[in-house]
């Protein structure tokens, strides 16, 4: 199946440094969302993005949706020890009961 | 908020053996609910869309028979993997949406290890 290609793949940072990652597509998104999974559990949503050219924080966290709806970034702000973990970007053609794309995954690393 | 809920989280039996996982909507009802399957250190494959009332929807490569996918309420959606070998050993998650302009929740995941 089809995959949006995320990056960096991963990221090696030190506590308090700010973050960024970016999620590409070849074709159109309607809907972009955030989410953040951590080992053995199911994906947290971060963020979900609506409107080409949006711009929504969740706490340190913004994101936008690329204006040629085929592109979205998330930035963290101030890392923290609990933001490790692997971040996932999904695109979505409409809203709630369509399926969605998953990237490839952004793994957080933060060295003490 | 949304909470979809997975059970059992953690499955190990032997090979040959039909298994089944259930999905959860706790405080909404849910038409249409997702089954993903992730395998290590990859993201997340839609295996097929569960509609409440109806077949479910398969995406290519995803074996129906072998998949089995029943949505007999609004609030629960079951995946059977009959006859299972060591090749679907995996992480199985499903998601729902609380409504058709809302975003989808996952449940916590289901890990599955066939020996």
């Amino acid at each position: 199946g089809q995959q949006l290609n995320q990056s960096p793949q991963s990221m090696f940072i030190q506590e308090g440094e700010d973050v960024s990652m970016n999620c590409t597509s070849s074709s159109i998104f309607n809907t972009w969302l955030w989410y953040k999974q951590d080992p053995g559990e199911g994906p947290v949503l971060l963020i979900a993005l609506y409107k080409a050219g949006e711009l929504t924080s969740n706490g340190r966290l913004t994101a936008q949706f690329g204006i040629t709806r085929k592109d979205s970034f998330l930035n963290i702000s101030a890392s923290i020890p609990s933001d490790v973990g692997i971040y996932f970007c999904a695109g979505q053609r409409d809203f709630g009961n369509e399926k969605l794309t998953f990237g490839t995954g952004t793994r957080l690393t933060i060295i003490p | 908020g949304a909470v979809v809920s997975q059970h059992p989280s953690w499955v190990i039996c032997k090979s040959g053996t039909s298994v089944k996982i259930e999905c959860r909507s706790l405080d909404f009802q849910a038409t249409t609910m997702f089954w993903y399957r992730q395998f290590p250190k990859q993201s997340l494959m839609l295996m097929a869309t569960s509609n409440e009332g109806s077949k479910a929807t398969y995406e290519q490569g995803v074996e129906k028979d072998k998949f089995l996918i029943n949505h007999a309420s609004l609030t629960l959606s079951t995946l059977t993997v009959t006859s299972a070998h060591p090749e679907d050993s995996s992480f199985y998650i499903c998601s729902a949406a609380e409504g058709a302009n809302q975003p989808q929740h996952f449940g916590d995941g289901t890990r599955l290890s066939i020996l």
